[in-house]
């Protein structure tokens, strides 16, 4: 089974620039994340689609960031302009659905998309 | 506001003797709690988890323990091996709908020498 597929793997960017990042989620997976990983720190939510409707963004700095899921399937990350904060990496993760005790551990993450602003 | 902490950022430890790693939660709602894998330039991949009506959950070398009184959770590797060697995120869920989401914590770097 193909895992999560992410790219570009590496972007760097000057700030005030527009970059964006792609995720095809595992096949046949409905919930699909968003998250962004600062050095140092944990992987924080960014946003949550259900198929292609929007269940969680209150952690997107909608001023600079956007996320698309039109067809329910693979989701567009978009920053523009880029800060210099906004150097992580950004992970893509997806899982069956997020209802029901027994799928709760089964959210696959990608390798992630490495975000350098300078 | 962390709602996950894990307040060791590194940790090193011998091969073949035990690692343990904690984490620390203040949210009272959380019921469902997992442990993360990851390595250099891969995601995180999914370890061990453990329900909030459970006190132990064990996997092979792996063995995650809740104590929900202190609002604490532990990871027990035993014995650990050089590719045991990641950083492992601690991470908590709430509720069962389609807005649940994972909150993790800020991961802590093991190191296994040998």
């Amino acid at each position: 089974e193909a895992g999560v597929a992410q790219s570009p793997r590496y972007k760097i960017i000057e700030k005030r620039q527009s970059v964006a990042f792609w995720c095809n989620p595992i096949s046949g997976h409905a919930t699909l994340y968003w998250y962004q990983q600062i050095l140092g720190q944990g992987p924080k939510l960014l946003i949550q689609f259900q198929n292609n409707g929007v269940v969680d963004d209150s952690q997107l700095p909608k001023d600079r960031f956007s996320a698309e899921r039109l067809k329910g399937v693979d989701s567009t990350l978009k920053i523009q302009p880029a800060k210099l904060e906004d150097s992580a990496v950004y992970l893509c993760a997806s899982s069956l659905d997020a209802t029901g005790i027994s799928i709760r551990n089964t959210i696959y993450f990608g390798e992630g998309s490495w975000l350098t602003v300078v | 506001d962390q709602q996950v902490k894990q307040n060791s950022p590194s940790l090193s430890v011998q091969e073949g003797r035990i690692s343990i790693l904690n984490c620390d939660y203040t949210n009272s709602m959380f019921d469902y709690f997992l442990w993360y894998k990851k390595y250099p330039a891969e995601g995180p991949t999914f370890l061990i988890s453990i329900s909030s009506i459970k006190d132990k959950n064990e996997d092979g070398r792996f063995t995650v323990f809740l104590n929900k009184s202190a609002k604490h959770l532990s990871l027990h590797i035993v014995p650990s091996q050089p590719g045991d060697s990641a950083v492992y995120f601690c991470a908590a869920m709430t509720g069962y709908s389609s807005a649940s989401k994972i909150i993790f914590g800020s991961g802590t770097r093991l190191s296994i020498r040998p």
